[in-house]
C-alpha cells in the first residue's frame, strides 16, 4: 500500500516549455486534489476532483489544467511553464466523509 | 469565504519545554479543523482534527489542541517537545465541499 504517489520529485522546465505531474493513490479515495505551496503562503488549492470524472477549479487555477484519468490517477499539467509556477506540487486524495486528505511526497518545480 | 491565519511563523524552543502554535480561523458556518506537519522534503501528515464534540483534540506525538468557537481559534500545544518535532506546522479549516485552507504555516525549531 503506497498511498499517494506523484512523479517526478523534481523537474526543471524552461519558460513556455510544457510538462504534466503525474499522481496516483492505492487507497480506493474517490476525491482528488492538487495544491502549489509558496514560501510564507501555505499551501493553496490549483484543481480538485470529487470523483470520477468531475474536476473543479480552485483557488488559483490559471496556467493549469487537469485530468481525473480513472478514480486512481489525476494529472496536472502545465502548457506552456512561467517562472511564477515555480513551487512544490502537492497531490491528496480524501475518502469519501472521512474529512481528511491524504498528501504525496510532493513535486519541486523549477520554471528558469 | 474562509480564511487561516497562524499567528508566528517561526518559533524557537529548548529540548524539554512546552510549546504552543497559534492559529485563528474566520468562517461563516461551521467548520472542521486541522493541524499538519511538515517535516523537510516531505509532504503533509495529519497531526489531528477537529469534527465535532469534545473540544479537546488529542493527536499523535504528544500533541493536542484546543477548539475555541467564540474566540475562533484552535491553538496546537505540547507539554515537551523533543528535537524531532524540528518541522513546519500548518493549520487548515475544511468547507462544506471537504476544500482546505491553509495558514501560511509556523516553523518550529527545537534546540539542545
Amino acid at each position: 500500500n503506497a498511498g499517494v504517489t506523484q512523479t517526478p520529485k523534481f523537474q526543471v522546465l524552461k519558460t513556455g516549455q510544457s510538462m504534466t505531474l503525474q499522481c496516483a493513490q492505492d487507497m480506493n479515495h474517490n476525491s482528488m486534489y492538487w495544491y502549489r505551496q509558496d514560501p510564507g503562503m501555505g499551501l493553496r488549492l490549483i484543481y480538485y476532483s470529487a470523483s470520477e470524472g468531475t474536476t473543479d477549479k480552485g483557488e488559483v487555477p490559471n496556467g493549469y489544467n487537469v485530468s481525473r484519468l480513472n478514480k486512481r490517477e489525476f494529472s496536472l499539467r502545465l502548457e506552456s511553464a512561467a517562472p511564477s509556477q515555480t513551487s512544490v506540487y502537492f497531490c491528496a486524495s480524501e475518502r469519501l466523509a472521512w474529512n481528511e486528505q491524504f498528501f504525496g511526497p510532493g513535486t519541486r518545480l523549477t520554471v528558469l | 469565504a474562509q480564511s487561516v491565519t497562524q499567528l508566528d511563523s517561526q518559533v524557537p524552543v529548548f529540548e524539554e519545554a512546552p510549546v504552543e502554535l497559534r492559529c485563528n480561523y474566520s468562517s461563516s458556518v461551521s467548520v472542521y479543523l486541522f493541524w499538519y506537519v511538515q517535516y523537510p522534503n516531505q509532504g503533509l501528515q495529519l497531526l489531528l482534527k477537529y469534527l465535532s464534540g469534545s473540544t479537546l483534540v488529542k493527536g499523535i506525538n504528544g500533541f493536542e489542541a484546543e477548539f475555541n468557537k467564540s474566540q475562533t481559534s484552535f491553538h496546537l500545544r505540547k507539554p515537551s517537545v523533543h528535537i524531532s518535532d524540528t518541522a513546519e506546522y500548518f493549520c487548515a479549516v475544511m468547507d462544506s465541499g471537504s476544500r482546505l485552507t491553509f495558514g501560511e504555516g509556523t516553523q518550529l525549531t527545537v534546540n539542545p
